[in-house]
């Protein structure tokens, strides 16, 4: 089945860490995206890839990274940097063409990231 | 930049009624809006989108209606069923609302409890 893989679903890690979240996916769609979810909030975009080998911040950009060296993998590395990492991050494609921008997000099942 | 406004009060409806969810936005008037279902620890899931030249929008059970002059889409569930108790997210594009990043800024989502 088609899809979108977010590993793992659960990642405890130690203030101060670099953290890299995983998502792949089969869809062979253009575009990928990273949002971030607190509890009664919204979701906020923190990256987003068009195509293989560009990408463009977010809302929320500041105290992550990614890469898109692959067409169907979009990882996300949280840094130390970042002010309030534990959160519910979730990814997402879609046909990333200017012909379908209204295409729908396929979202993974999320990484629920705890920092202490 | 583009704000979105649900009902983030949990919403109660008896089973076999119609659940009415509401979505208001403020600013740019969207070229299109989805809405998408999430439940607890789980991705969001698309449902339905609407175009800004359409009125309404019907799958199923499901209806949407698109008001750009109200900027408010109303989602409604027809004959309830327990199984539709989820939280509800509104979404609208971004690039095409002068916000000038891809993807879609979502709404905090209410929360729909249908009760036996």
């Amino acid at each position: 089945d088609g899809g979108i893989t977010q590993s793992p679903k659960y990642l405890f890690r130690k203030e101060g860490q670099n953290v890299t979240l995983s998502c792949e996916q089969n869809l062979n769609h253009d575009a990928m995206y990273w949002y971030r979810q607190d509890p009664g909030q919204g979701l906020r975009l923190i990256y987003y890839s068009q195509i293989v080998n560009d990408f463009q911040k977010g809302d929320i950009a500041e105290g992550y990274s990614v890469s898109r060296e692959k067409k169907e993998s979009f990882p996300l590395t949280v840094t130390s940097a970042q002010k309030n990492p534990t959160a519910f991050y979730l990814c997402a494609s879609r046909t990333g063409t200017t012909m379908t921008f209204d295409s729908p997000l396929h979202f993974g099942n999320g990484t629920r990231l705890t920092v202490t | 930049s583009q704000k979105i406004e649900q009902n983030s009060e949990a919403l109660n409806i008896q089973e076999g009624k119609t659940a009415t969810l509401t979505c208001n936005y403020t600013n740019y008037s969207p070229a299109y809006l989805q809405w998408y279902r999430q439940d607890p620890g789980r991705g969001p899931v698309f449902l339905l989108l609407i175009r800004e030249n359409e009125k309404e929008k019907r799958k199923e059970r499901l209806k949407v209606t698109f008001d750009t002059t109200l900027k408010q889409s109303l989602f409604h569930i027809t004959a309830s069923q327990p199984a539709d108790s989820a939280t509800y997210l509104c979404a609208l594009d971004t690039l095409y609302s002068g916000g000038g990043a891809d993807g879609l800024t979502f709404g905090k989502g209410t929360h729909l409890i249908i009760q036996p």
